[in-house]
């Protein structure tokens, strides 16, 4: 078990650009969920998957955003024409199913900032 | 949606103190986790608590689901505790699947 990882860690990027991040979860986990954390605040809710179906999404998620996971296994969520307002820290989680299996474990995060 | 409260914002002690952080609820949970933030943003699992009570160390959680809060105990402080403290809670029942809502965090600065 290596955890949630999460790439990149970092990401500078110029507004309109696009940008792609990837997040690997806990290997026997089925649940993956990305939430987008600004600074001061906690993490909010962006979007959940189960296996490889897209389950549920945030109305934080515009349609700027979009968010795979093609094998039930990794997830990418793609920002299009990035904006100001999309610099933060975007988190993935995982976890399994029933009971104490419900607790979400949490990469590293990948920082953006859009200049 | 389920709206947490997280009591006090901020929290100064010296090494060596106890300190017992607050969570409230507004809705039944079936999932409730206590993390710990680095400073390099990282969210360490402390508790997964729904209910009861848990201890782990110099750590320790109790959840009275019927009253819908939770507190976190931590006894001798240490700086390495220093950081941000979040309570997150979840219903996986109906359509939820299980998604966290958080609180706006406790920042807990322990000085030596």
């Amino acid at each position: 078990d290596t955890g949630v990882s999460q790439d990149p860690r970092h990401k500078i990027t110029k507004r309109g650009q696009n940008v792609t991040f990837r997040c690997d979860p806990i290997s026997e986990h089925n649940r993956l969920y990305w939430y987008r954390q600004t600074l001061g605040q906690g993490p909010e809710f962006l979007t959940y998957f189960q296996n490889e179906a897209q389950l549920e999404k945030s109305r934080l998620l515009s349609d700027r955003f979009s968010a795979e996971r093609p094998k039930g296994s990794f997830s990418t969520l793609e920002i299009q024409r990035t904006e100001q307002g999309d610099s933060a820290m975007y988190l993935c989680a995982s976890s399994a199913a029933g009971g104490i299996q419900e607790t979400q474990y949490f990469g590293p995060g990948t920082r953006l900032l859009v200049l | 949606g389920i709206q947490v409260e997280q009591s006090p914002p901020d929290l100064i002690l010296q090494e060596g103190a106890n300190s017992t952080l607050r969570c409230n609820f507004s809705d039944s949970v079936n999932n409730l986790q206590w993390f710990h933030q680095n400073p390099w943003g990282q969210l360490i699992n402390l508790f997964y608590i729904p209910s009861g009570t848990k201890q782990n160390g110099r750590l320790s959680a109790t959840t009275v689901a019927t009253e819908r809060y939770s507190l976190l105990y931590i006894s001798s402080s240490q700086t390495t505790d220093s950081g941000v403290y979040f309570c997150a809670v979840g219903n996986a029942g109906g359509t939820s699947y299980g998604k966290l809502t958080f609180g706006q965090g406790t920042i807990l600065t322990v000085h030596p």
